[in-house]
């Protein structure tokens, strides 16, 4: 069974802070993504990765960055936290093929 | 560019009762379209996905290209049913999903 861990479950942060979330899975999927889930808006992609040191941008990269330097491992960034970040972040990876994805269970951030 | 719709954002039926939950896409080319599902306290996990044409936990979906609809059917709702649905696309090329907004599903003993 693919396992994807996401090391924070809960997080609160002030404005202005930086904030890592860190996303590990064990099954050799070349794939990562990281999506926001807001109520009444469903899930929305923010970055991806195909492979290691790789990135592209999803629909909504603004104010997020990552990092994938191993690839069991895909960082989320927000390099100055605002209050509208505060929401469900989702890390997923998949293998072939590339759209089943396998989600960790989140991480919750509260920006004050 | 593409993308999903859930018209239904909650839906509420009773235990044996037939449920719907509506999805509506918009793209040009050949979509690949599937179902995830979140219960309570779980991960989102995958659901269903057209090309498999499979029935899942009773659940089945039938892609209509004509009304670029691919809509969640089970004939009898069950308690364990109840949870977050999400209608997801994927472009011609596989690269990535879009999801929909999603529909909570209660199903009421």
């Amino acid at each position: 069974d693919v396992k994807v861990t996401q090391s924070s479950r809960y997080l609160v942060k002030r404005t202005g802070e930086k904030v890592f979330l860190e996303c590990v899975q064990d099954m050799d999927h070349e794939n990562m993504f990281w999506y926001r889930q807001d109520p009444g808006l469903g899930l929305r992609l923010i970055y991806f990765s195909y492979d290691v040191k790789m990135k592209e941008k999803g629909d909504i990269p603004e104010g997020y960055s990552v990092s994938r330097e191993k690839k069991e491992r895909f960082s989320l960034i927000l390099e100055s936290a605002s209050t509208n970040q505060t929401s469900m972040y989702l890390c997923a990876s998949s293998g072939t093929p590339r759209v089943v994805l396998f989600f960790g269970e989140g991480s919750r951030l509260t920006v004050l | 560019a593409q993308r999903v719709t859930q018209p239904e954002k909650l839906l509420s039926v009773f235990k044996g009762a037939p449920v719907e939950l509506k999805c509506n896409y918009s793209y040009s080319g050949s979509p690949e379209l599937f179902w995830y599902v979140q219960y309570s306290r779980q991960r989102l996990q995958l659901l269903l996905r057209h090309i498999s044409r499979e029935s899942i936990k009773g659940f089945t979906a039938d892609l209509n290209k004509g009304e670029t609809s691919f809509h969640l059917k089970k004939p009898f709702a069950q308690e364990e049913d109840s949870a977050m649905y999400y209608c997801a696309l994927s472009e011609t090329s596989g690269s990535r999903l879009t999801f929909g907004e999603g529909t909570q599903l209660t199903v009421n003993p």
